[in-house]
């Protein structure tokens, strides 16, 4: 079955430390994985995709097949990266199926 | 497909009343979110959920409750209404809620606070 883990429901974080949100998660084909963020009262909005190997914001996340994972990495936290983090995935070869998002982990950035 | 259905469609309350407004999709997506709508204004978000038993607050939460027992149902709860609460509010659904995911709108549900 297709799922996605998040062990942390809150992560607190100080200003200039490192920040590491994980998620594991279990899928038997390819999939397509994600991190979403929802900053104080906004949008749920696209942060990354493990296809595009991009960094936004300062953010990094790279996929483990080996440990099925996809942490989500930032080297210095910021006061502004307070938000909600949701791990999702997708099987990577039907982009018509429905993603499936973890819990959430609530990041807070402490001064 | 139904797609997703409002119920109900028109409804008057007096101050302090509470009631549920309905939503349900039938098309299988885990995303599901309310909007409320008014004269002038652009949509805005009350609360979204991203699946069965997680939800979160949107950009206007206040007096409004919702829960997400299953993938199909997204009820939201006022609890004590108020006139400022007199608008139009549309639930919606998707796959996902990123950029270039389709979002599929209800009709909505008029709702008028004396």
């Amino acid at each position: 079955a297709q799922r996605v883990t998040q062990p942390e429901k809150l992560l607190s974080v100080f200003k200039g430390a490192p920040v590491e949100l994980k998620c594991n998660y279990s899928y038997s084909g390819s999939p397509e994985l994600f991190w979403y963020v929802q900053y104080s009262r906004q949008r749920l909005q696209l942060l990354l995709r493990h296809i595009s190997r991009e960094s936004i914001k300062g953010f990094t996340a790279d996929l483990n097949k080996g440990e099925t994972s996809f942490h989500l990495k930032k080297p210095f936290a910021q006061e502004e990266d307070s938000a909600m983090y949701y791990c999702a995935l997708r099987p990577l070869m039907n982009r018509d199926d429905k993603i499936i998002f973890g819990k959430g982990t609530r990041l807070h950035i402490l001064p | 497909n139904a797609g997703v259905t409002q119920t109900p469609k028109f409804q008057v309350l007096k101050t302090g009343q509470s009631m549920t407004l309905q939503c349900a999709q039938d098309m299988n997506h885990e995303y599901m979110s309310w909007y409320r709508q008014d004269p002038g204004m652009g949509l805005r978000l009350i609360h979204y959920s991203v699946g069965a038993g997680i939800t979160d607050q949107g950009e206007v939460p206040n007096g409004y409750n919702v829960s997400r027992s299953t993938t199909e149902d997204f009820p939201l709860r006022l609890l004590s209404a108020a006139p400022s609460q007199t608008s139009v509010y549309f639930c919606a659904s998707s796959y996902g809620p990123g950029e270039g995911e389709t979002q599929y709108f209800g009709p909505g549900t008029r709702l008028l606070v004396l």
